[in-house]
């Protein structure tokens, strides 16, 4: 069974300091790595992934994650919060064998302030 | 140019109706997904179709019944709808490497 933990419900951060949203995955086999954002009464956006490749994944709105297979990790980042960053960003995992189920976690609120 | 789109948006019903969901995908993806998020904004994955054919169905109760009349359509309908069923439920589709693009969500009430 495949399973994502976001340890942190909410993470409040000033505007312009750097941010970190934690993430860590269990699954067997090569894990396919996704962060998604949702923005108050809307869907799912998708931000970046993980397949293969560069540890570093870079995807839209200036965030970033980094792969660390030997800590089973995931973590989003940004160098510098906007307040416009404020919304609720899941992180969720796939198989490479399956391909078909993804797992989210249970998401974590970010709150940047002025 | 929508994505993936879902019709109602929003749905009130009282309990003991049947009422039916829509999804649609013009990205040309094989396999579709319907999820719930609950009121603790929990995402469960309950189904998946891969070219009209289910693939996943995941414990969900026997009065929820997706169908798929073709790969760009995948529908919901619940029988029989108990509070419980109130959520946000999310149709979804994937591409390649299994990234998924979703919908913007029907915010279901159950009175």
């Amino acid at each position: 069974a495949q399973s994502v933990a976001q340890p942190e419900d909410q993470v409040n951060v000033a505007e312009g300091n750097p941010l970190t949203v934690k993430c860590t995955y269990s699954v067997s086999g090569n894990p396919y790595l996704f962060w998604y954002v949702q923005y108050p009464n809307r869907g799912l956006q998708f931000l970046l992934k993980y397949i293969t490749g560069d540890n570093l994944v870079k995807g839209s709105y200036g965030f970033e994650a980094e792969f660390n297979k030997s800590q089973t990790s995931f973590h989003l980042k940004k160098p510098s919060a906007l307040v416009s960053d404020s919304a609720l960003y899941f992180c969720a995992v796939s198989n490479t064998g399956g391909g078909n189920k993804l797992t989210f976690g249970t998401g974590t609120q970010l709150k940047v302030e002025l | 140019d929508t994505a993936v789109s879902q019709t109602p948006k929003y749905l009130v019903t009282q309990m003991g109706n049947d009422k039916s969901i829509k999804c649609e995908q013009n990205l040309g993806h094989d396999t579709m997904y319907w999820y719930k998020q609950d009121s603790k904004k929990f995402l469960k994955i309950m189904f998946s179709y891969n070219n009209k054919e289910l693939i996943i169905n995941e414990t969900v109760p026997n009065r929820f019944s997706p169908k798929s009349p073709d790969k760009a359509h995948l529908n919901l309908h619940i029988n029989s709808l108990e509070l419980g069923d109130s959520a946000v439920y999310f149709c979804a589709s994937k591409g390649l490497d299994n990234e998924q693009f979703f919908g913007p969500g029907t915010r279901l009430t159950v009175l």
